[in-house]
């Protein structure tokens, strides 16, 4: 069955360094892979999309890969501040419309 | 545009009473999808709709969960009878052609 594996709860770091999140996924093809960031008490905020034929993709301090042959993606976000702290959740559309979450990543940047 | 609108924001219900929650997704857009979020299971798809017609309900948990979509802007999530382990927040999307979602603020529901 399709799989969504984002690699860990939770991830701590310190303020100015780079944080770097792994989504990991299985049985699925997609022709493109989403990130979001979910304050809480919030909904998910669409933050990057990144299509199949693109190895990258950046937006501002955000930089995403997208790895087809290992099924992965890496989210990273540079020169991290406090305000960076958030859940971070990757997405596939497992159908041509239907999108699925993975679990998600809660990022805390200490300052 | 104001976003994906939900309505409540809070719910607090006794088990055994029907809910129902709302949904006013953004002009225009075409697909509207109805998600379930709770600590242990995450960010769930319960149903979506596609030009307002349902097109896959497989995640919908029980038959005491159904949705509508009467027009382009408008749905609604009905739970009947409640029950305890329902309570989660849910949350209502919409976006245009499968691209990027663009998600309400969320209905807590509680059950008691």
């Amino acid at each position: 069955s399709q799989k969504i594996e984002q690699n860990s709860e939770a991830l701590n770091i310190q303020e100015g360094k780079t944080a770097t999140l792994t989504c990991n996924y299985t049985n699925y093809s997609p022709a493109y892979l989403q990130w979001y960031r979910q304050d809480p008490g919030r909904g998910p905020v669409f933050l990057l999309l990144i299509r199949e034929n693109e190895k990258e993709k950046r937006k501002e301090r955000l930089k995403v890969t997208f790895d087809t042959t290992l099924k992965q993606s890496l989210f990273h976000i540079t020169a991290s501040q406090p305000a960076d702290s958030a859940t971070y959740l990757c997405a596939l559309p497992s159908s041509a419309s239907k999108i699925i979450f993975g679990s998600g990543t809660r990022l805390s940047i200490r300052p | 545009d104001a976003g994906v609108i939900q309505s409540p924001r809070h719910e607090v219900t006794e088990m055994g009473q029907e809910v129902t929650l709302r949904c006013k997704p953004i002009s225009g857009h075409n697909s509207l999808f109805w998600y379930r979020q709770t600590m242990m299971r995450g960010l769930e798809l319960l149903i979506y709709f596609n030009n307002n017609v349902p097109i896959d309900d497989s995640g919908m948990p029980e038959d005491r969960f159904s949705a509508k979509m009467p027009n382009a802007s408008f749905s609604t999530l009905k739970i009947q009878p409640s029950e305890p382990r329902d309570s989660a927040v849910y949350f209502c999307a919409s976006s245009l052609q499968g691209d990027q979602s663009f998600f309400g603020q969320g209905t807590r529901l509680t059950v008691v």
